[in-house]
């Protein structure tokens, strides 16, 4: 199995809603990430899990919470976002954070629309 | 830290013509090299990638990269292109022990028959 798979792949929340997004492999994969893409731009990295532990996080403004409850699952917690947060948010893994191989498998993403 | 420019930001180009798709990097570390495709509406796919050995990599639906060096460049070639190849591609670099991935802006390839 070499997916990476994401649900919804859809949300539509307001300002005051609270959700979640969800990332799964089954790779064995102990490096997870979450990427933020705009439209016809690059992804931009969010933060990565490093077995299991937030690794590294880019700055990131506190109304984004990931959490990686065991090593197949990683989850992008949502509040009180802003209409600019809206983009496709991509989850991807590696075989580890700091391999000699850092082959990125990525997810399809979830399409994300603050209103 | 590494960089990377994708040259073109658009190439039109007719089916069955061939399209090249430039891209340079600037790292001080030893790299390896990433092309990744995305349909739209689609998440990201590795198209082929670059480790160590032989500097030309090659992909299962038509694509190669050559990786030189000397001129840090990493462009991606296909000699017949079809309609399915409309997508954005986007070029990517890693320090050989870094985390990281460092994407290029992006080149939006359109196919017309």
């Amino acid at each position: 199995d070499t997916e990476v798979t994401q649900t919804p792949k859809h949300l539509v929340m307001g300002m005051t809603n609270k959700k979640s997004l969800k990332c799964e492999q089954h790779m064995g994969h102990r490096a997870m990430y979450w990427y933020k893409q705009k439209a016809k731009k690059p992804p931009e990295l969010m933060f990565v899990y490093s077995y299991e532990k937030l690794s590294i996080n880019e700055s990131v403004p506190s109304r984004f919470s990931p959490e990686c409850p065991n090593s197949s699952l990683l989850n992008l917690h949502l509040h009180a976002l802003q209409p600019e947060d809206s983009a496709l948010y991509l989850c991807a893994s590696s075989q580890s954070e700091r391999s000699s191989y850092n082959e990125q498998f990525f997810g399809p993403g979830t399409r994300l629309t603050v209103l | 830290a590494q960089s990377v420019t994708q040259l073109d930001s658009q190439v039109p180009v007719f089916e069955e013509a061939p399209v090249e798709l430039r891209c340079n990097y600037s790292s001080s570390v030893s790299v390896y090299l990433f092309w990744y495709v995305q349909y739209p509406n689609q998440g990201l796919q590795l198209l082929l990638k670059y480790l160590s050995g032989s500097t030309l990599v090659e992909s299962i639906n038509g694509f190669e990269a050559e990786f030189n060096k000397s001129q840090t460049s990493f462009h991606l070639r296909k000699p017949s292109v079809h309609i399915s190849d409309t997508a954005e591609y986007f070029c990517a670099v890693s320090g050989i022990s870094d985390y990281k991935l460092s994407f290029g802006a992006g080149t939006t390839v359109t196919v017309r028959a």
